[in-house]
């Protein structure tokens, strides 16, 4: 079974930047990858922030980003705003089928 | 802009199948430019990709509910859809169906629909 493991939970303070990371249990991701990201917020449905790594879609708040770092795919959110408390999730092309990361809660506190 | 929208039956017993329609508004289940997808998430966990399908019927699905799973499309009706055999519990989920750009990757959702497997 693959596996694609995200921090569990990361709590930043309003104004500040995180970095939230992505990875298979084994080996670095490359772009060929495809990562995406998605923003899901308590009974709502996933929203698309990134796409095939570090591209926004048009109603991506400037703030995203997406990058590689290290061989992870990963989300950076700059100058976090209380609305961006949410689940966030990864997700990886495996040639024929895709991967959800596990998830990471956000907390702006 | 584009709208998907899930319905099917919000209870279905234990060893049965789960049958699932997404009809789409704003865009057409069959442009060369999109597989049409479903997901699933269980109360409290996170998403799990089921499967896709393109507009010629080719599919691909998640190794772990392969078996399991048919997802098929109707462009007559506009509608794609998900059948899950022999399900149990652990299939009890809001299920969404997505739509996925050759381009931008899975780019909208529905807002989905709550199954759940009990008898």
């Amino acid at each position: 079974q693959t596996v694609v493991t995200q921090e569990p939970s990361v709590t930043v303070s309003p104004g500040g930047t995180v970095t939230l990371t992505c990875a298979p249990r084994i080996g670095a991701i490359t772009s060929g990858y495809y990562p995406s990201w998605f923003q899901q917020k308590p009974g709502q449905a996933p929203r698309a922030l990134i796409y095939s790594t570090s591209n926004k879609h048009s109603w991506t708040p400037a703030r995203f980003s997406g990058s590689l770092l290290g061989g992870k795919p990963a989300l950076t959110l700059s100058g976090v705003q209380p609305e961006d408390e949410a689940d966030y999730y990864c997700l990886l092309y495996y040639g024929g089928f895709w991967v959800f990361g596990g998830g990471t809660k956000l907390t702006v506190l | 802009q584009v709208q998907l929208q899930e319905s099917g039956p919000g209870l279905v017993r234990p060893s049965q199948t789960l049958s699932l329609t997404c009809t789409v508004s704003g865009g057409s289940v069959s442009s060369g430019s999109y597989y049409w997808t479903w997901i699933r998430q269980p109360a409290g966990k996170g998403l799990e990709w089921i499967g896709r399908i393109y507009v010629t019927g080719s599919t691909n699905y998640n190794p772990s509910l392969k078996s399991r799973v048919t997802i098929s499309v109707d462009t007559s009706r506009n509608q794609f859809s998900l059948r899950l055999n022999s399900v149990t519990a652990a299939d009890s989920a809001v299920y969404y169906c997505a739509r996925e750009s050759a381009m931008t990757g899975i780019d909208h959702c529905g807002q989905g629909t709550l199954v759940t497997v009990s008898a």
